[in-house]
């Protein structure tokens, strides 16, 4: 089993429903976080996660949301997707310590119609 | 605030050749530098990382990366290229104002084909 799990994997949405993309991880890591990759743009932090009590905005948080539902899981939200929306949705984690290194889930790929 | 910049967008090198992929980044502070590669349908890979100490850094399959501090620049090198190796390199900078890398700045990726 991977040890950062993304579902779903492949999503075909309509302009205005709500979606929700969940992650799971059993690395143990503290850290969590949300990034969107698109074409030429690279990734992009949505939204990051330190603990459970602990949620920061990225560069691009306008139109999501998240729930660190416990230690393990984080995910994110999109209360009313729009098409420029449409992108691959990255989780990662990191251990909150000194000299360690993002582990990234298999990504999901959303679209929104 | 951190960037990374990767000039190239797509490089196209035969199979056997050397490769260098380019990376400048911007931060106020000695950074921690990261090459992921995201091969077709998959996710991130850490090829190597640079928190401190020996500017030269190996990686896994092959590939090694010089940390210059008076270049900004963390740039990417592997001798002889396998076909294998086409894939997307993202160049990414870690903040190090808590001691930790607490978040991952990425540049916008360079696609790299090999031909046989």
């Amino acid at each position: 089993d991977a040890d950062v799990t993304q579902t779903p994997r492949n999503r075909i949405t309509k302009t205005g429903k709500r979606i929700m993309l969940e992650c799971s991880q059993t690395k143990g890591h503290d850290r969590m976080y949300w990034y969107r990759q698109d074409p030429g743009l690279g990734l992009r932090l949505i939204y990051y996660s330190f603990d459970v009590k602990d949620i920061n905005k990225g560069e691009i948080s306008d139109g999501y949301s998240v729930s660190r539902q416990a230690q393990a899981k984080f995910s994110l939200s999109l209360e009313s997707a729009i098409p420029n929306q449409t992108a691959l949705y990255f989780c990662a984690t990191m251990r909150g310590r000194a000299n360690t290194e993002a582990f990234f889930g298999q990504g999901t790929r959303l679209t929104v119609v | 605030a951190q960037s990374v910049t990767q000039p190239d967008i797509h490089i196209t090198v035969s199979e056997g050749a050397s490769l260098e992929l380019r990376c400048n980044y911007s931060y106020g502070a000695t950074p921690y530098l990261f090459w992921y590669v995201q091969s077709p349908g998959q996710g991130l890979q850490l090829l190597l990382k640079y928190f401190s100490g020996d500017t030269l850094v190996q990686g896994i399959k092959g590939f090694e990366a010089e940390f210059k501090r008076s270049q900004s620049s963390f740039n990417l090198r592997k001798p002889s290229v396998h076909w294998s190796d086409a894939a997307e390199y993202f160049c990414a900078v870690g903040d190090t104002g808590t001691g930790t890398a607490s978040k991952l700045t990425f540049g916008t990726g360079t696609r790299l084909q090999v031909t046989l």
